[in-house]
């Protein structure tokens, strides 16, 4: 089945204890993307790669590490969690292929509590 | 920032009522794309309408864009008790033929009520 795999689902830590969220996809994406979702700012994009060793910061980068070493995995990395992160983080990933008409593909989300 | 954004923050009907939903966003994009998200969940991806369509439909929706205005409208037609969620318009940028990088807006929470 053709998907994007985060782990953990639910996180609770301590600040300034380091952390990874992982992301993986099977569908051989080139784009993969981090998002975090906090109640009545949307989806706010936080890193992205077009492929593999290549990441950009989105528009929320600060306080998060990324790298892209293969194409399937793509995480995000905590290196001092503050209670401001607490969020609901997605992956996404998507086909960079052109005429490409299937959207992003999302996991199931990662809800991290930072106390 | 680049974000969308959707308008109505909140919407609620009636089952078998029309929904609209609508988008504004700032700069030149390459295409629009729209999905949803039951609460919590991951979101799904609903259409994509290219920067050079003006209309597309699949199923019960309507997508709609105007370019010269920065907009789009998502029409839900003869809604069910199962449309209930948020739905969330997302503007995509890069090279031509690719869906590129895409920016979310803050969404629209849609409530149908049987």
């Amino acid at each position: 089945e053709a998907q994007v795999t985060q782990n953990p689902r639910y996180l609770i830590t301590v600040t300034g204890k380091k952390l990874t969220v992982t992301c993986s996809q099977n569908m051989n994406h080139e784009y993969m993307s981090w998002y975090r979702q906090d109640p009545g700012l949307g989806l706010r994009q936080i890193y992205y790669s077009m492929n593999v060793e290549v990441t950009d910061k989105g528009d929320v980068p600060e306080g998060y590490k990324v790298s892209r070493k293969e194409k399937r995995n793509f995480p995000l990395i905590l290196e001092s969690p503050s209670p401001n992160q607490t969020s609901l983080y997605f992956c996404a990933s998507s086909s960079a292929g052109k005429g490409g008409a299937s959207g992003y593909t999302f996991g199931s989300g990662t809800r991290l509590t930072v106390v | 920032s680049q974000q969308g954004e959707e308008d109505p923050q909140a919407l609620s009907i009636q089952e078998g009522e029309n929904a609209t939903m609508n988008c504004s966003y700032k700069t030149s994009i390459n295409n629009l794309q729209w999905y949803r998200q039951n609460s919590g969940r991951g979101l799904v991806h609903l259409i994509l309408i290219r920067s050079n369509e003006r209309e597309k439909h699949s199923g019960r929706l309507r997508v709609t864009l105007d370019t010269s205005k920065k907009s789009s409208s998502l029409l839900i037609t003869a809604s069910r008790a199962a449309d209930t969620a948020s739905y969330f318009c997302a503007t995509g940028y890069g090279f031509e033929g690719s869906q590129g990088n895409l920016i979310f807006g803050k969404g629209t929470k849609l409530s149908v009520k049987p």
